[in-house]
């Protein structure tokens, strides 16, 4: 069973569109995630959220949209997507100070 | 900003030899993380060291760790083909965790 999941694994847009990717945990913990990797492999935090309630927002653009239905899933929504935005998104979650468990990550390709 | 740098950016290797990976990082911390990612993967947690440790170590992994200059180091021994990634270092403090840029390892067999 996978532990952390992400829809879609690649997502291939044009600019202007909005997108949408899912994550979902099935490890029962509290905190998840959600990271940048550029073309550089610089891993970036954007988002953290605990038991469904924002705790981290790096400065990200208004653009960029967390949502938590509940604390197995964190969806990420991208409006009004730009060339920039092309990037390896993760999902990751933790159960606290230790280890953080990531998720096969979503290849963003924006054209 | 960037908290946690690795050096070197790129490591080479034979197989059997041993890789080591430095890393720094700016502020207080709770912890320190190893990750390896390898290509096109998401990032596997190799080993966690706590602020009051000082060396850790899991199999072929050692981890070091020097508050006082904020540095941690990574050390393969043994090193196999396998072992070709990038490995990660990240800084925990206060539910806020933040990765370096990575070493990229080679491992030729």
């Amino acid at each position: 069973d996978t532990a952390v999941s992400q829809t879609p694994k690649y997502l291939v847009t044009q600019m202007g569109n909005d997108k949408s990717i899912k994550c979902e945990q099935n490890l029962g913990h509290d905190t998840m995630y959600w990271y940048k990797q550029d073309s550089k492999k610089f891993l970036k935090i954007m988002f953290s959220y605990n038991n469904k309630e924002l705790i981290i927002n790096e400065t990200v653009p208004n653009r960029f949209s967390p949502k938590s239905p509940d604390k197995a899933h964190l969806n990420l929504h991208i409006n009004s997507l730009e060339l920039g935005d092309s990037a390896v998104y993760f999902c990751a979650s933790s159960s606290g100070i230790e280890t953080q468990y990531f998720g096969p990550g979503t290849r963003l390709l924006v054209l | 900003s960037q908290q946690g740098e690795e050096d070197p950016q790129a490591l080479s290797i034979q197989e059997g030899e041993n890789a080591t990976m430095n890393c720094s990082y700016k502020t207080s911390i709770n912890n320190l993380q190893w990750y390896r990612q390898n290509s096109g993967r998401g990032l596997v947690h190799l080993i966690l060291i706590r602020s009051n440790e000082r060396e850790k170590h899991s199999g072929r992994l050692r981890v070091t760790l020097d508050t006082s200059k904020k540095s941690s180091s990574l050390l393969i021994t043994a090193s196999r083909a396998a072992d070709t990634a990038s490995y990660f270092c990240a800084s925990y403090n206060n539910n806020d965790m933040r990765f370096g840029a990575g070493t990229r390892l080679t491992v030729k067999p």
